[in-house]
This record gives C-alpha cells, sequence and structure tokens, in this order.
C-alpha cells in the first residue's frame, strides 16, 4: 500500500463525453504525475503539478487538463473523449524529487 | 528525445532459474533508473530505484545494475518463483523529474 488512492476505479464512457479522475496524494507529497498505460505498453506521461502549478507536460492535446488542490490532492479532465482514450490512467505522488508513489490505477473505457 | 527499450517483451522460465531482464535507454543525461512491477489489471510497484552515481542496488532476491555510459540496465531475479510471475517495467527519471518508461517484459514463471 502505497497511501495514494484513485478513484473511480473503473469508469465506461462514450466518445464525445467528458471524465474527471481523481487521486488522493500520500500525506506529505507536494507533487503529483499523471500517466496514461494503454494495453501492452509502458505508461506515458501526461502532465505534473508541483505545489498546484502544472510542472512539466508530456505529448497530450489540451483537451487533457489537471488540477491540483491545497491539500495537495489532483484532478484529471479529459474533454471531447475519443476511443483510443481508453486506457488504465495512474497518479503517483512525491516529494519532489523524491521517488513516486502509485496509485492503483483507473481503468477508462470508450465506447 | 529518451527513448526507453526493454528486451525481452516477454519470458517464460521454469521455477528456481536465475533470470536476467534488460532495459536500454538512449539518453544517459538521467537522473534515475527504476524498475517496477506491475501485476494484472493493477498499478505499479517500485522494486529498485538507482541513482545516475550508482552502479547497483538490491533489495532481498533482487539485484539492478546501471551502465550509463553504455545505456543499460538490468534487473537479476534470484531463485525465481511462481510469484514473481507480472510485468517489470524499467523508467528513467529526466532532470525534469519526469518518468520515461520501456514498455515492460511479461514474466511468467512456471511451477
Amino acid at each position: 500500500e502505497t497511501g495514494v488512492t484513485q478513484s473511480p476505479t473503473h469508469l465506461i464512457k462514450t466518445r464525445g463525453q467528458q471524465v474527471t479522475l481523481r487521486c488522493s496524494s500520500q500525506s506529505g507529497h507536494n507533487t503529483v504525475s499523471w500517466y496514461q498505460q494503454a494495453l501492452g505498453q509502458g505508461p506515458q506521461f501526461i502532465f505534473q503539478y508541483y505545489r498546484e502549478e502544472e510542472n512539466g507536460r508530456g505529448n497530450f492535446p489540451p483537451r487533457f487538463s489537471g488540477l491540483q488542490f491545497p491539500n495537495y490532492s489532483s484532478e484529471l479532465n479529459v474533454n471531447a473523449l475519443e476511443l483510443d482514450d481508453s486506457a488504465l490512467y495512474l497518479c503517483a505522488s512525491s516529494l519532489a524529487p523524491d521517488t513516486q508513489y502509485f496509485g492503483p490505477g483507473t481503468r477508462l473505457t470508450v465506447l | 528525445k529518451q527513448e526507453v527499450t526493454q528486451i525481452p517483451a516477454a519470458l517464460s522460465v521454469p521455477e528456481g532459474e536465475n533470470l536476467v531482464l534488460n532495459c536500454s535507454f538512449t539518453d544517459s543525461a538521467i537522473y534515475n533508473l527504476q524498475w517496477f512491477r506491475q501485476d494484472p489489471g493493477k498499478g505499479l510497484t517500485s522494486l529498485l530505484l538507482i541513482q545516475s552515481s550508482q552502479r547497483e542496488q538490491t533489495s532481498g532476491r533482487l539485484n539492478a545494475s546501471l551502465d550509463k555510459s553504455s545505456g543499460r540496465s538490468t534487473l537479476y531475479i534470484a531463485a525465481s518463483q511462481p510469484g514473481d510471475s507480472a510485468t517489470y517495467l524499467c523508467a528513467v527519471e529526466d532532470s525534469n523529474y519526469q518518468l520515461i518508461w520501456g514498455a515492460g517484459t511479461k514474466l511468467i514463471i512456471k511451477p
């Protein structure tokens, strides 16, 4: 158990809809990173937040957006869902620049 | 652009054997290298973290080595057990504290 929780566990949406995924960081961690993992592939970095500010972004379009709150919990929002957005979404918290601790992930299916 | 490759993509060995998983990366300017384990449908568990200044790390039956100059890391698993069956991923952390991942090696230990 890493102390990082994610909700929901599973989610089914249809193309064009919007989704919000949530992550609760491990106590004391001020950095959260989000990753997308397609089936059979390694995770891809989406973005990172440090003390409520975006601190780096991977090669994802603007319809992927995020927030980090004062308690360092975080949200990942995806607008205009596409079939290829179906994946496991992982968040990881850390006390930068230390080891990242991963949550169990949210499995998103887009139909 | 950093690229991480893991070979082989899949490996099946009898219980009790020692085995080596390989990871290579194209840019030696890394902050650290980490090995993770992922069980089916689950999140990621950190196994070993090697700082860029280190050559190896050990934890129980696991030993990871790092050769930055050649862009290679190996994960050695001694006396394999069926419970070791999982996908093993390596990731390098760049100077922006972002993780770049390989696609993983799926390991099956046959009883």
